[in-house]
């Protein structure tokens, strides 16, 4: 089975600096998806960035990029010049075959004027 | 982006009675929706996977006789969480993927708070 692993319970960064969230998974499987996910106070989901597991580029989406490193099956979430509304809690996900989204236990990340 | 609208978004009941969340997609068809439990400051627990026209599939250790999934059509999915009880009160979210253009992508609802009391 995929597990996703989150080994950063909490994080905190100053306005403006850059952080860096960890994000291991476990499979078998040569074709997946990886997400990060962004669940503000609201407690709406919301999709931060996604990596193909087929390409080798890491994704970048404005502020945020991913480090993909799929060989060690390690996919960080770097932010970059943080916000106050960057505050939240952060889940890495993965979608395989099966199309179940599996979910890591979260980051919470607190971002200091 | 695709939109998935979930209801109602806060819903209080008494011990005992029955409480029916709905999960709509609302610009895409979803053949499969899925439904999720998340307690405070944890992650999300996937309780099954609701699929069109045939029974859900529960992940192991969810009662299927106590969260009820109905998958009528391809746009809609309900949650009835049957003889609610207080330790049943939590955040519940939904979720359809779908794939365009190669791509596969999650959407989720806005979640609904259950409070039993």
């Amino acid at each position: 089975a995929q597990t996703v692993t989150q080994s950063q319970p909490e994080m905190s960064v100053q306005e403006a600096e850059t952080v860096t969230l960890s994000c291991t998974y476990d499979t078998s499987e040569s074709d997946y998806y990886l997400f990060w996910y962004k669940q503000p106070p609201s407690r709406q989901m919301i999709l931060v960035i996604r990596q193909e597991a087929y390409k080798q580029q890491n994704a970048t989406e404005n502020r945020f990029s991913v480090n993909f490193q799929k060989a060690a099956k390690s996919f960080s979430l770097k932010i970059s010049d943080s916000q106050l509304g960057d505050a939240a809690m952060y889940f890495c996900a993965y979608i395989g075959n099966t199309d179940k989204l599996i979910f890591g236990t979260g980051t919470r990340l607190q971002v200091f004027p | 982006g695709a939109v998935v609208s979930q209801h109602p978004s806060r819903v209080i009941c008494k011990s005992g009675t029955s409480v029916k969340i709905e999960c709509r997609s609302l610009d895409f068809q979803a053949t499969t929706m899925f439904w999720y439990r998340q307690f405070p400051k944890q992650s999300l627990m996937l309780m099954a996977t609701s699929n069109e026209g045939s029974k859900a599939t529960y992940e192991q250790g969810v009662e299927k006789d106590k969260f009820l999934i109905n998958h009528a059509s391809l746009t809609l999915s309900t949650l009835t969480v049957t003889s609610a009880h207080p330790e049943d009160s939590s955040f519940y979210i939904c979720s359809a993927s779908t794939t365009n253009r190669g791509r596969t992508e999650a959407f989720f609802g806005q979640g609904t708070r259950l409070t039993v009391v």
